[in-house]
């Protein structure tokens, strides 16, 4: 079956600083990857995917992520970090099964903290 | 607004009780898919719907269950309920029984507190 992995329960970064959010992979085939944000009280909001293409693939609120297939890692990036970006980080991977049906599987989330 | 409509927001019941979550999808949408996110397990699949019937289970109990009706509203029926059922339960939904491009779009969830 499909998994991600998310290592870190929290990271804690100064606002203005860079961050890195990590995730590792394990699938069988091309992975399809996606990360959400979840801020308190609310839903999970999409933040960007990777099907194919590029390595480095860009999303919303100035986030970013690099897909390293030798690695099996796929790590949320932000040049400067700012305190509104602290909330809830989901790393999640398609799961496919041979039925055709798909579902999304979630790692169990990292906590961002952004100080001022 | 994602579009996704979730109800209640907040529910407060006992041990024992029954309980029914409701979900509207995004305006389009034919697929709905069920989380639960707890604390300790993170975000697990439930089960899923395509245009009222179910396409999937995941790690759903068998004192839940779940219906989608032609208006292609959802509900989840939480039944005989346990402390360990606390926890928030999410509704997403899509247009076909794939994932979109852009993922699912998430409802903002029903916070469950069973005490």
């Amino acid at each position: 079956a499909q998994s991600v992995a998310q290592p870190e329960d929290q990271v804690n970064v100064a606002e203005g600083n860079p961050l890195t959010v990590k995730c590792t992979y394990s699938v069988s085939g091309n992975p399809y990857l996606f990360w959400y944000v979840q801020y308190p009280n609310r839903g999970l909001q999409f933040l960007l995917k990777y099907i194919t293409g590029d390595n480095l693939v860009k999303g919303s609120y100035g986030f970013e992520a690099e897909f390293n297939k030798s690695q099996t890692s796929f790590h949320l990036k932000k040049p400067s970090a700012l305190v509104s970006d602290s909330a809830l980080y989901f790393c999640a991977v398609r799961d496919r099964k041979n039925t055709g049906f798909q579902k999304l599987v979630f790692g169990t989330g990292t906590r961002l903290l952004v100080s001022p | 607004d994602s579009g996704v409509t979730q109800t209640p927001k907040h529910l407060i019941t006992a041990t024992g009780q029954r309980v029914t979550l409701r979900c509207s999808p995004r305006s389009g949408d034919l697929s709905v898919y069920w989380y639960q996110q707890s604390l300790d397990q993170g975000l697990q699949f439930l089960i899923q719907y395509y245009n009222g019937e179910e396409r999937a289970k995941g790690n759903i109990l068998e004192r839940f269950s779940a219906q989608q009706f032609p208006d292609l509203h959802s509900e989840l029926n939480l039944s005989s309920l346990e402390l360990g059922d606390s926890a928030l339960y999410f509704c997403a939904s899509s247009v076909l029984p794939t994932i979109p491009v852009y993922g699912y779009t998430f409802g903002s969830g029903t916070r469950l507190t069973v005490v």
